[in-house]
C-alpha cells in the first residue's frame, strides 16, 4: 500500500532559527495536505497542495510539492515559541484512496 | 458549529470489554474517517465512509474491531474484545468532499485499556 515517509522525527531548534520537514511518498500523489498538532490536541489543518511543483506561503511558512508529486516540504522561517508542536503531511494517490498520514516532525522550540 | 465531536473523551476499560467510541461530524459533511494514534504507528487510517457507505476498511486492525454509520450525523467504533494493545487515541475527522479536501478532527478518545 501507499507509504509516506517524514524527516526527521524530531527537530530542536533555538528560537528564530529556521525549520524544515520533508515528506516523500512511494507513489505518486493526487495531493498533499499539512496539519499541526499542537501537544495533547487534535491535527489542524494548515493548507493543500494538488499542482506539481506547486509553492504557497502562509506567513512565516512555505510549503512546496514536487514537481514528481512524491514529495513535499513546508519550511518555517524564524521559528517562534507558538509554532511548537507536530507537522504532519497526508498524501492520497487519488481516486477512493483515504489520507495516508506520514509520522510527523515533532518541532521542539528552544527559547 | 461546533465542529466534529467525539465521545467519550477518556476511556479505561478492562481487557475482554465492548467498548464503543462515538462520532458526530459536522453537520453537511459526506466523509467521516476513523484515526487511531500511538507513538509507534503515528496517525493510521483506520475506515473511511463517504455518505454513510464505507469506502476504504482496510486499516481495520483485525476483526475485533468494527465501525458503523446508520446516518449522517453519528458514527461509532467498536472494539470487542479489547485488548491492551488497541490503548491509543482515536480520532474521527469530517470533510465536506472525500479524502481530498480539508479534514476536521474532533478532540479525539483516549483509550487504555488495562
Amino acid at each position: 500500500g501507499q507509504q509516506v515517509m517524514q524527516i526527521p522525527q524530531y527537530q530542536h531548534v533555538q528560537e528564530g532559527e529556521d525549520f524544515t520537514t520533508y515528506c516523500n511518498s512511494s507513489t505518486t500523489l493526487s495531493n498533499i495536505q499539512w496539519y499541526k498538532q499542537r501537544p495533547g490536541g487534535h491535527p489542524v489543518f494548515l493548507i493543500q497542495l494538488v499542482k506539481s511543483g506547486e509553492v504557497k506561503k502562509q506567513k512565516r511558512l512555505t510549503f512546496q510539492f514536487g514537481e514528481a508529486k512524491k514529495n513535499s516540504s513546508l519550511h518555517i522561517t524564524a521559528t517562534q515559541t507558538t509554532d511548537v508542536g507536530t507537522y504532519f503531511c497526508a498524501g492520497s494517490g487519488g481516486g477512493a484512496d483515504g489520507l495516508t498520514f506520514g509520522k510527523g516532525t515533532h518541532l521542539i522550540i528552544q527559547p | 458549529d461546533a465542529g466534529v465531536i467525539q465521545s467519550p473523551r477518556h476511556e479505561v476499560t478492562e481487557m475482554g470489554q465492548e467498548v464503543t467510541l462515538r462520532c458526530k461530524p459536522i453537520s453537511g459533511h459526506n466523509s467521516l474517517f476513523w484515526y487511531r494514534q500511538t507513538m509507534m504507528r503515528g496517525l493510521e487510517l483506520l475506515i473511511y465512509f463517504n455518505n454513510n457507505v464505507p469506502i476504504d476498511d482496510s486499516g481495520m486492525p483485525e476483526d475485533r474491531f468494527s465501525a458503523k454509520m446508520p446516518n449522517a450525523s453519528f458514527s461509532t467504533l467498536k472494539i470487542q474484545p479489547s485488548e491492551p494493545r488497541d490503548s491509543a487515541v482515536y480520532f474521527c475527522a469530517s470533510t465536506a468532499g472525500g479524502p481530498r479536501t480539508e479534514a476536521f478532527f474532533g478532540q479525539g478518545t483516549r483509550l487504555t485499556v488495562v
